[in-house]
């Protein structure tokens, strides 16, 4: 139990759904991440958001739309996905403005586009 | 660029000790982290580095040279649970974490 809880954890989406995954954490942190991990590649950063305000958004196309409602839940809408955006998608956070303080991850959905 | 290099596999033997190695070029730094990550499950915090030398933690202990941009994780005495995906990441000037793609750990009886 890392108390960021993702949900769901797996998910097959043909390329015209619409969809969202959820993140929530448990551990009074201030800011939140979205990030892509694909096989052997190093986790690519999406999205960050701190005090619920976004302050990251790493050239991610448009069919990737974050909401952050408070601090303590994020999501991430999903539409008209492509097959290349298959991959883990991890939620994280961490409490901002004390160096040194570690991202906390939660398990992750296991996007399948068809 | 910005750019974290560590070895893909590594294999070790049960009760051994394996040494995973990450070499890091980044826009200022801020300190690095190694990370654990089973197979379908969450990366799991192990360690930060923000001052030269090491840091021990039970069987697991890592280095850091800033001036040669270089860490080590050092795993001891090896057991089965230790198999698993070692991520290296480094805190950039503006705080934001680059990472690795991951070491895979093989540990073999």
């Amino acid at each position: 139990e890392t108390g960021v809880t993702q949900t769901p954890r797996h998910l097959v989406m043909g390329m015209t759904n619409k969809k969202s995954l959820k993140c929530e954490q448990h551990l009074g942190h201030n800011a939140m991440y979205w990030y892509k991990q694909s096989a052997k590649k190093p986790l690519e950063l999406m999205f960050v958001y701190n005090f619920k305000e976004q302050t990251e958004n790493n050239s991610v196309p448009s069919r990737f739309s974050p909401e952050c409602p408070n601090s303590s839940h994020l999501f991430l809408h999903l539409h008209t996905l492509q097959p290349e955006d298959s991959a883990l998608y991890l939620c994280a956070s961490s409490q901002e403005g004390q160096g040194g303080q570690p991202q906390h991850f939660g398990d992750g959905t296991r996007l399948s586009i068809l | 660029g910005q750019n974290i290099d560590q070895p893909t596999e590594m294999t070790a033997t049960e009760g051994a000790i394996v040494q995973i190695n990450c070499t890091y070029q980044t826009s200022g730094f801020n300190g690095l982290f190694w990370y654990q990550q089973h197979a379908g499950e969450a990366p799991t915090f192990l360690s930060y580095n923000v001052l030269d030398g090491l840091e021990e933690k039970g069987r697991f202990s890592s280095f850091l040279s800033r001036s040669k941009g270089y860490s080590y994780l050092l795993l001891k005495e090896l057991q089965m649970k230790d198999s698993a995906s070692y991520l290296c990441a480094v805190s950039d000037s503006n705080y934001q974490l680059i990472w690795g793609a991951g070491t895979k750990l093989i540990i073999k009886p």
